[in-house]
């Protein structure tokens, strides 16, 4: 099974701040990355797809980045409402697995 | 609109049984692989199933080879999880998801189910 890893695992930042998240999977997987933003008590979300797709609807401050095994998530300028748990998920075999999650927080 | 609605989870005691539902619609749910999802209270997600449009091809995580069965009713726009020999580490938040063009792109409300005696 492919292991992913996310880092780190909690951040606090401000609004405005700009916001990097990374992900690290156990072995390559191309760019079969999804990333997902969970808020408490609610489903995920699908922010991005193959690693740099914007899936729709989401706004533009979200971008990912990344092919093969290392891959980030950057929030350009950090909104109230992005406080939440985000998640990275390979796409490229199964068991489909996800990271740990990273808890990004209000400094 | 596009929705996912789950059903069938609840109170259930080591050993036993449970058979989750979750209702598609919107869009043309035989054209789509489905999944299932779980969070235990307080983790992270952890991805358990999915099935192939056709229900030809199914996949399951290690924890629940042999216990757990997914399946789909095309006609009915449902996907099934049939949950046996349930354990304590199976109570979780169960979320079916659709998969889209590699991820997860359309997401249930989610069903919790306890295994508690």
């Amino acid at each position: 099974d492919i292991q992913m890893t996310q880092s780190p695992s909690s951040v606090s930042a401000s609004v405005g701040d700009r916001v990097t998240i990374t992900c690290r999977a156990s072995q390559g997987i191309s760019s079969w990355l999804a990333w997902y933003q969970q808020k408490p008590g609610k489903a995920p979300k699908l922010l991005i797809y193959a690693a740099s797709s914007l899936q729709s609807g989401v706004p533009s401050r979200f971008s990912g980045s990344g092919s093969g095994t290392d891959f980030t998530l950057t929030i350009s300028s950090l909104q109230p409402e992005d406080f939440a748990t985000y998640y990275c998920q390979q796409a490229n075999s199964f068991p489909r697995t996800f990271g740990p999650g990273t808890k990004v927080d209000i400094k | 609109e596009v929705q996912l609605v789950e059903s069938g989870g609840g109170l259930v005691q080591p050993g036993g049984s449970l058979r989750l539902s979750c209702a598609a619609s919107g869009f043309t749910f035989s054209s789509y692989w489905m999944s299932w999802v779980r969070q235990a209270p307080g983790k992270g997600l952890e991805w358990v199933a999915n099935i192939k449009q056709d229900g030809s091809e199914k996949y399951y995580v290690d924890s629940v080879k042999g216990r757990f069965t997914i399946s789909r009713d095309n006609a009915k726009n449902s996907l099934y999880l049939q949950m046996n020999s349930l354990r304590a580490e199976d109570t979780a938040v169960y979320y079916c998801a659709r998969e889209g063009y590699f991820a997860m792109d359309v997401w249930g409300q989610g069903t919790t189910v306890t295994v508690s005696s």
